[in-house]
């Protein structure tokens, strides 16, 4: 079985301020990673993805993950916040042996403060 | 773009009802699904598909069932809904490609069952 850990809520951080959005996954085989963003009343939408080569993906708007295989750890980063990042991110996960269709994290809410 | 449409952005229904939530996607993609949004709990997958009239439960497909009889479109069916089917429903599709997760979501159906 696969499963993915948002520890935090919410998090909380100043625009300017460097953002990190906590992942910890569990699968049975290699994991394939991903972030996805809701904004307010829009539709969720592909940040990144990790499958295989470099720990340190890099994503839309300016975000980025690192994969720590030791840790099992995605965390999602960002070295500016901006105000227009405050959404609701999910970290998803799969195997890649498994069923085709990815586990989703209980999601953590970003709010960046002006 | 890809376009997913969900056929409802909101839905009153009585319990023990049958209900039918519609989606289409516009893409050509032989992967569709079904997720359930509740706060706290994140997205859980009640069913997904990969081809059509082809379907795989999810992690909490009781209390549902699907129907794809065309490429573009995948129903979810609430044989008798209840209350605690009060959710935020939505639609993904992606291509078949085996890394590529890059799911395309719907709007979203926000049903409520009375």
């Amino acid at each position: 079985a696969q499963s993915v850990a948002q520890p935090e809520d919410q998090v909380n951080v100043a625009e300017g301020n460097p953002l990190t959005v906590k992942c910890t996954y569990s699968v049975s085989g290699n994991p394939y990673l991903f972030w996805y963003v809701q904004y307010p009343n829009r539709g969720l939408q592909f940040l990144l993805k990790y499958i295989t080569g470099d720990n340190l993906v890099k994503g839309s708007y300016g975000f980025e993950a690192e994969f720590n295989k030791s840790q099992t750890s995605f965390h999602l980063k960002k070295p500016s916040a901006l105000v227009s990042d405050s959404a609701l991110y999910f970290c998803a996960v799969r195997d890649n042996t498994g069923r085709r269709a990815l586990t989703f994290g209980s999601g953590t809410r970003l709010q960046v403060q002006p | 773009d890809v376009k997913v449409t969900q056929s409802s952005r909101y839905l009153v229904k009585r319990t023990g009802e049958k209900v039918f939530l519609e989606c289409v996607q516009d893409m050509d993609h032989e992967n569709m699904f079904w997720y359930r949004q509740d706060p706290g709990l994140g997205l859980r997958l009640i069913y997904f598909s990969y081809d059509v009239k082809m379907k795989e439960k999810g992690d909490i497909p009781e209390g549902y069932s699907v129907s794809r009889e065309k490429k573009e479109r995948f129903s979810l069916i609430l044989e008798s809904a209840s209350t605690n089917q009060t959710s935020m429903y939505l639609c993904a599709s992606s291509l078949a490609e085996y890394s590529n997760e890059k799911l395309f979501f719907g709007s979203g159906t926000q049903l409520s069952v009375l």
